[in-house]
């Protein structure tokens, strides 16, 4: 079966650097993508991966590792508006989307 | 600023009610995408069309139906509301083609409870 495996819940302190980890096993791979989704709203896209190495876009980065079937999200400078879940989800052959249950990300001061 | 409305932010209804919960997309997407999302799983997929008029099942169609009379709206229907049913559903469009990354909007979502 289709599979992505993330942490249920992380917590970090405000100004630190934090890394959530997404790992999945799929029937094909065509794109991976984070989004962050705050607390009673619409998750929202945070970056989108298909080829191997690191995107980076301000404080945030996103890696792909598609030999090990990983992929990372890096949160740096962490702010208390980054409290919030953090949704992996992979494309597969079929360009359909296969979603993580998600990290619930808990900043503290 | 691209929106994806969803009418009904919160909904209470009762066993076997029909329920209807509309999505609207002004971004002229031709995918739309009906979620459910449920504590400790990830998304899962009820329904999308890619097109007017085109509806295709997800991984949970069951209890479920949808209509898209027009580009812009996409209709998720339940026949008869059960307690199973109870849930966070989320509307999600995006522009057309398999390439690409095909970002998903998401609408804030309609939280079901069926009593």
């Amino acid at each position: 079966g289709q599979n992505i495996d993330q942490p249920t819940e992380m917590t970090a302190t405000e100004g630190a650097i934090v890394q959530i980890n997404c790992t999945y096993q799929t029937s094909g791979f065509n794109g991976l993508f984070w989004y962050q989704q705050h607390a009673g709203e619409a998750p929202t896209f945070l970056s989108y991966n298909v080829l191997d190495g690191l995107e980076e876009k301000g404080r945030f980065s996103s890696f792909l590792s598609r030999s090990k079937g990983y992929s990372y999200l890096l949160l740096k400078e962490l702010q208390m508006k980054d409290s919030a879940s953090y949704l992996c989800a992979v494309r597969d052959s079929n360009y359909q989307l296969i979603w993580g249950a998600g990290t619930k990300l808990i900043i503290k001061p | 600023d691209v929106k994806v409305t969803q009418s009904s932010r919160y909904l209470v209804k009762r066993t076997g009610e029909k329920v209807f919960l509309e999505c609207v997309q002004d971004m002229d997407h031709e995918n739309m995408f009906w979620y459910r999302q449920d504590p400790g799983l990830g998304l899962r997929l009820i329904y999308f069309s890619y097109d007017v008029k085109m509806k295709e099942k997800g991984d949970i169609p069951e209890g479920y139906s949808v209509s898209r009379e027009k580009k812009e709206r996409f209709s998720l229907i339940l026949e008869s509301a059960s307690t199973n049913q109870t849930s966070m559903y989320l509307c999600a469009s995006s522009s057309g083609g398999a390439s690409g990354a095909n970002v998903l909007t998401f609408g804030a979502g309609s939280r079901l409870t069926v009593l």
